[in-house]
């Protein structure tokens, strides 16, 4: 079946930097973006931007431009997400999720991975 | 960037009940192609976000058809029929009509 399989908890001190990954399956993997969504305790859910999986085009938000970057392994059928120079309110569940075209919405998403951010 | 306005922020539904919730956008999320970019969202606890409803009123595979949603290029809505039990979560709207995408605040519903 269609899945996004993420990698476990992070626990990481002020100034470090985290890689998340999102090893996708059950689907060709090129034919999907994949977006970046982070839930911090108590807020809503925010987007962070998408990595076109196929030709590795990335978009960011401007909140987390110069911080962040998405990568992808085609032979692995993964995508990362790094995010640098981490504050204590980057501590969040960051969720990747599969963006289907047709929708213009977001079919499928990973389980999260816990990024906690303390000194 | 486009700005997603939720209400209530909470709610307590009955069993066997209607709820409604709205998502109120600053602007149009009708794109030229007649679709309005907006999608529902549940989150469990526990759980990842699932989709519910898509392009503003079409229910996503597996979605009982208890939800329904609905709305002008501005006002949405997403209506639960009947409240379950299962149904609690917060449920959230997102347009995609343009970089950055947003979430609405959330609504959360209790039983």
């Amino acid at each position: 079946q269609v899945q996004l399989v993420q990698s476990g908890a992070e626990v990481k001190k002020p100034g470090a930097s985290v890689r998340v990954s999102c090893k996708a399956s059950g689907y060709t993997f090129t034919n999907y973006p994949i977006h970046w969504v982070r839930q911090a305790p108590g807020q809503t859910l925010e987007w962070m931007g998408w990595i076109n999986a196929g030709n590795g085009y990335t978009k960011y938000s401007q909140t987390f431009q110069g911080r962040v970057t998405f990568t992808r392994d085609t032979s692995t059928n993964t995508v990362y997400m790094e995010l640098r120079g981490l504050r204590s309110e980057d501590t969040a569940v960051y969720y990747c999720a599969r963006f289907f075209g047709d929708y213009e919405a977001m079919d499928v998403w990973g389980k999260g991975t816990t990024v906690s951010v303390s000194s | 960037d486009i700005v997603l306005t939720q209400s209530p922020l909470s709610l307590t539904a009955t069993p066997g009940e209607p709820a409604s919730i709205s998502c109120r956008s600053s602007q149009s999320l009708l794109h030229s192609n007649g679709y309005k970019y907006l999608s529902w969202y549940l989150l469990k606890p526990g759980q990842s976000p699932q989709l519910l409803i898509y392009l503003g009123s079409n229910r996503a595979s597996g979605v009982p058809d208890r939800f329904s949603g609905s709305g002008s290029g501005t006002d949405f809505t997403l209506k639960i029929s009947r409240v379950e039990a299962e149904d609690v979560g917060v449920y959230y709207c997102m347009h995609a009509l343009q970089n950055p995408f947003t979430f609405g605040g959330g609504t959360k519903v209790e039983i």
